[in-house]
Parts: structure tokens; sequence; C-alpha cells
């Protein structure tokens, strides 16, 4: 498995303002995913992040809202921008291991955007 | 499209006591994996168990087993021996294991209450 840390583990935003999440892992990997899981509801994958190439999205999440940066084998980040109450969820980061067939997640990220 | 389905919004069970959550899925393809995951109050999302689709025998980890009916798309988790600390959000998630997918399709979850 892999120990994963998110920064903030919950950060309370006003409207269209952005959050910056932060996660580590402690080791190296080569795929980063990044969740979302609105409340009460499951987990939606937002995009793949690879090192030293630019994420891929799942559709209906775009660039532009939730950029990402993946910038070394043990750190990514994911940006929340021009924050609506839409967006208030809890943000996951997980990563794969075992050449990807096993996700394990991070603690989660819980965002309320007033 | 994978689509993951658990039927039961909640269950509970006493303490000591043995639980079954359903899981179904639909899917065209032949080799992927299944996990149930499992989501305290706390929110961080950790890995119950993990069943390869070309393997016939159930996994087992500890009190935990699955029925796994590849036929009926089928893909139950037991706890035996329910604990207090048994209680959270269960979710199925399924992976299709071909190269470049990595995509977890997630159920709408079980929330198990362990009644003391």
């Amino acid at each position: 498995s892999a120990v994963i840390s998110q920064k903030p583990s919950r950060d309370i935003c006003q409207r269209g303002t952005s959050l910056t999440i932060q996660c580590q892992v402690d080791s190296q990997v080569t795929m980063m995913f990044w969740y979302r899981q609105q409340p009460g509801q499951s987990l939606t994958l937002i995009a793949t992040a690879n090192q030293g190439s630019e994420a891929t999205y799942e559709s209906g999440f775009v660039i532009d809202k939730f950029p990402i940066s993946r910038p070394n084998l043990t750190f990514s980040t994911l940006t929340v921008s021009n924050l609506s109450p839409e967006d208030s969820s809890i943000y996951l980061c997980s990563v794969g291991v075992n050449s990807q067939e096993t996700q394990y997640f991070g603690p989660g990220t819980r965002l309320l955007v007033l | 499209a994978q689509t993951v389905t658990q039927s039961q919004p909640e269950m509970s069970v006493q303490e000591a006591e043995t639980v079954t959550l359903s899981c179904t899925y639909d899917t065209s393809e032949s080799d992927y994996y299944l996990f149930w995951y499992k989501q305290p109050p706390s929110r961080q999302m950790i890995l119950v168990i993990r069943q390869e689709a070309y393997k016939q025998q159930n996994a087992t980890e500890n009190r935990f087993s699955v029925n796994f009916q590849k036929a009926a798309k089928s893909f139950s988790l037991k706890i035996s021996d329910s604990q207090l600390g048994d209680a959270a959000m269960y979710f199925c998630a399924y992976r299709y294991s071909g190269a470049g997918s990595y995509q977890l399709t997630f159920g709408k979850g079980t929330k198990l209450s362990v009644i003391p």
C-alpha cells in the first residue's frame, strides 16, 4: 500500500475564490488520481495525473476549472477555481500501486463554499 | 459503459453477527477487478478487499469475504463477527483491467450501522 496525505483537511472558502489541494505520497508512483465526492454521493473521477505530462480529464471536468500539477512522482495539486456553492464536496486523491491494479486513497479535503 | 449498483442504501447488523452487502455490475468485458472500499465518518477511503475476475476463488481478508458470481455479475461482501468499528459507508467499485484503463466506477454506497 501507500501512505497518502492531503492538505488542507478542510476549508471554507468564499464564492469566486480558488482552493489548491495538495497530495503527498510516501513513495514514487506513476499515476495519481483526483476524485470528487459530492454530499451524500459516491466518488467521481475528475482527472488522472501523470508526472511530466498534462492531466487527462474525465467528461464534465475541464482544465480551466480544475487545473492539476504533477511536478514529481510523489506530489500533485488540484486547484478548484472560481468557486461556487456547487463545488462544496470532498476531494480525494488516490494513487495506483501494483501496476495500477489497486488504488489507495488519501484522507480527503472537505470544501465548503459560501 | 460500466455501471455498479448497490441496492441497499442502508443496512444494520448486531455486533458479533454476520451481514452481507450486495453489489451488481454491468460490463461487457471479461477481465476486470472488483473492490470493496470502506469509508468511515473520518471520510478516509479504505480498501477492504479486492477480487480479480479471472480468479474463481473468492477473496478473503480476515472477517471479510466476497461471493463473486461472474456469470451473474454479482459481488457481495460478507462481514463476519461484526464489530463497532465496521460501521461505515461501503462502496463497491469496478475497474477494467485493460491497458491504459484506470478509472474506478463506484456504486452509490451502503451505509452500515452496527448495533451494540
